[in-house]
């Protein structure tokens, strides 16, 4: 289908390892953005792209994180030195006007 | 205080009951609002966007009353299925960036 995709579906690395998360947006939508969902928690705003811009980047949790978006298009968030406590859920929707569409996540556990 | 508030719930009706859900929010300056359903495990996904006016779909209908700065969801004859965790979400007028609220998770029971 034409939805947002994401890649890996699931992810079980070692504490410590780097990892890379991948959207692929619904094409033409502007604008794309990365939360995080801890089981049985809410949405947690990760970082959102106008285009290849980043204007808020205020929920990335430390400087292990970061996310680029090229092209207009594809987005990777990487997770350097993963540590236990970030294992979640990655979501990743894309938006044209207002609604936003979600891809079905990364399952991420680290060990 | 959080831009947009929820409350958590969880609330437990029995199937056929009518519930509803609040939600506030802090920026005035907020132009568009809509309500997302979440399963258990699963994306979020528009339930309806939220017009001054107030929208029905089926035995779904959404308020909203600018002045005092809060969304309503209602939902009557509740199913089964109408389980999930509901999110509010708004569209900031400064940013232009959606921000959910936490969610309000609905459990109907038989």
């Amino acid at each position: 289908g034409a939805g947002v995709s994401q890649s890996p579906s699931n992810k079980v690395t070692e504490k410590g390892k780097d990892v890379e998360l991948r959207c692929d947006p619904i094409s033409g939508h502007t604008a794309l953005y990365w939360y995080r969902q801890s089981l049985g928690q809410g949405l947690e705003f990760l970082i959102y792209f106008q285009g290849n811009s980043a204007p808020d980047k205020s929920g990335l949790p430390s400087d292990r994180f970061s996310a680029e978006r090229t092209g207009g298009s594809v987005s990777t968030l990487t997770i350097q030195r993963t540590q236990q406590e970030d294992s979640a859920v990655y979501l990743c929707a894309s938006s044209s006007v207002e609604t936003q569409y979600f891809g079905p996540g990364t399952r991420l556990l680290v060990l | 205080r959080k831009e947009v508030e929820q409350d958590p719930g969880p609330f437990n009706v029995p199937e056929g009951a009518t519930v509803a859900f609040n939600c506030t929010y802090s920026n005035s300056a907020s132009q568009s609002f809509f309500w997302y359903r979440q399963d258990c495990r699963k994306e979020p996904k528009l339930l309806m966007s939220v017009y001054s006016s107030g929208n029905e779909d089926g035995r779904f209908t959404a308020q909203l009353n600018r002045a005092s700065q809060y969304i309503s969801l209602l939902i009557r004859d509740s199913k089964l299925s109408d389980s999930a965790t509901y999110l509010c979400v708004v569209l900031s007028g400064n940013t232009g960036k959606l921000i959910f609220g936490q969610g309000t998770t609905l459990q109907v029971k038989p």
